[in-house]
């Protein structure tokens, strides 16, 4: 089955600054790439989303690329604020009907102000 | 429009018991799938239904078991509750069971088995 593996699991980066977090897939039949954002007592939020017919999607400061054929994907996040600490998670799927997510190990993004 | 609504928040069963979470999809969806998130494993699949059927299911033991009702509300059931089951529940829906809508999570039903 799919194994995604994410790193780094901690991130400490200055108010401002950037964050990068890095996922690899093993299943190549993967097409559907998508990040969450989880806050402390709440549910994952999907923040964005990408398909593999796409190599990089932007919204606002967040901003997504992918590899097919390195199998790895990564969530950039431009100008940090305090408001994006929280535990990101990347996830995998084959998008196909009744397929799963399988999901990396989480990182968990401090921003200092 | 309402997001996903899970029913308890928190929950405290003794080892042995059986418990059942509820939860109700966004309005229109009519995919439902559970998560189970622990610290040591993670998010980890358990199973997702779509028009009152079960369309995949991870590799939990079969004391986990869920149903989807006609108007797409879903519960899920664990019995025999052992320690390990102490986790947060994570139901999550999307429109359809394509798998080309994005899941959209509600905020879990946190299970403590003492």
């Amino acid at each position: 089955g799919e194994n995604v593996e994410q790193h780094p699991s901690t991130l400490s980066v200055q108010e401002g600054d950037s964050a990068v977090i890095k996922c690899t897939y093993s299943d190549s039949a993967s097409n559907y790439f998508p990040w969450y954002k989880q806050e402390l007592g709440k549910g994952p939020q999907l923040i964005i989303d990408i398909r593999s017919n796409v190599g990089e999607k932007k919204d606002q400061r967040i901003a997504v690329t992918l590899n097919k054929t390195a199998k790895h994907f990564s969530l950039h996040i431009t100008e940090t604020q305090p408001e994006d600490s929280a535990v990101y998670f990347c996830a995998a799927s084959r998008g196909a009907a009744g397929n799963k997510l399988t999901f990396g190990g989480g990182t968990r993004v401090l921003v200092k102000p | 429009k309402a997001g996903v609504t899970q029913t308890p928040r928190y929950l405290i069963k003794t080892r042995g018991q059986q418990v059942t979470l509820s939860c109700s999809p966004i309005s229109g969806h009519r995919s439902v799938s559970w998560y189970q998130q622990t610290p040591g494993q993670g998010l980890q699949f358990l199973f997702e239904y779509f028009s009152e059927t079960q369309r995949n299911k991870g590799n939990f033991p079969g004391r986990f078991s869920g149903r989807q009702f006609s108007n797409s509300r879903s519960e899920m059931n664990v019995s025999t509750l052992e320690l390990g089951d102490s986790a947060l529940y994570l139901c999550a829906s999307r429109p359809d069971s394509t798998g080309n809508s994005p899941l959209h999570f509600g905020n879990g039903t946190r299970l403590t088995v003492t």
